[in-house]
């Protein structure tokens, strides 16, 4: 079992909705991340939380500690947001989600 | 925003060569900076954390003698793989931390023949 899991896997969703991407990670951790991957590999880094709710622009990621779970939220999605979208977290070490492939389709 | 760049993106080697890859900085001091290699199915393996002026300090199960990490200044750090082999085809990216942000490189991808 992944010390981190994503869900979905894959997702498509029209132009405009809103979506969500969820982990759960199992271990003790000191923050966790929110990645965004391109078609072409380049990594960037969209939040890093250790505690409740960032937003930036229409991205949203909130934790939960105690249930050991985060979700990212897109409002208003757009085809630019396909992407795959990794949830990691630091403990003692890094540990990382397989990643949610998100296709928007316009 | 800060940038870190990664040289070369590709690279295609024979079995036995050896392979640098480059990790800069180009704005801002590094410290700190993490190597990482991507396996199928998305999953990212952090490799090792390249300390400048100091050892590098690798994840259980990587092997030191095969991965070379030289964090020679603040906004340089490099990965060697020695004696590749194929089974180490794989996508290597390196991040800078600043402040309470990872930056990461464009990633290089490594094809051992």
């Amino acid at each position: 079992k992944n010390e981190v899991e994503q869900s979905p896997q894959n997702l498509t969703a029209q132009e405009g909705e809103f979506i969500t991407i969820n982990c759960s990670y199992s271990v003790g951790i000191s923050a966790l991340h929110w990645l965004q991957q391109h078609p072409g590999g380049g990594i960037v880094s969209l939040f890093m939380l250790s505690s409740g709710k960032k937003k930036h622009g229409r991205l949203i990621a909130t934790i939960n500690i105690q249930e050991k779970h985060s979700s990212l939220h897109i409002t208003a999605s757009h085809p630019r947001d396909s992407a795959v979208y990794i949830c990691a977290v630091t403990g003692n070490q890094f540990y990382f989600g397989t990643g949610t492939s998100l296709t928007v389709i316009p | 925003g800060a940038v870190v760049s990664q040289h070369p993106s590709r690279v295609i080697c024979k079995s036995g060569t050896s392979v640098k890859i480059e990790c800069r900085s180009l704005d801002f001091q590094a410290t700190t900076m993490f190597w990482y290699r991507q396996f199928p199915k998305k999953s990212l393996m952090l490799m090792a954390t390249s300390n400048e002026g100091s050892k590098a300090t690798y994840e259980q199960g990587v092997e030191k003698d095969k991965f070379l990490i030289n964090h020679a200044s603040l906004t340089l750090s490099t990965l060697t793989v020695t004696s590749a082999h194929p089974e180490d085809s794989s996508f290597y990216i390196c991040s800078a931390k600043r402040v309470d942000t990872q930056y990461f490189g464009p990633g290089t991808r490594l094809t051992v023949l």
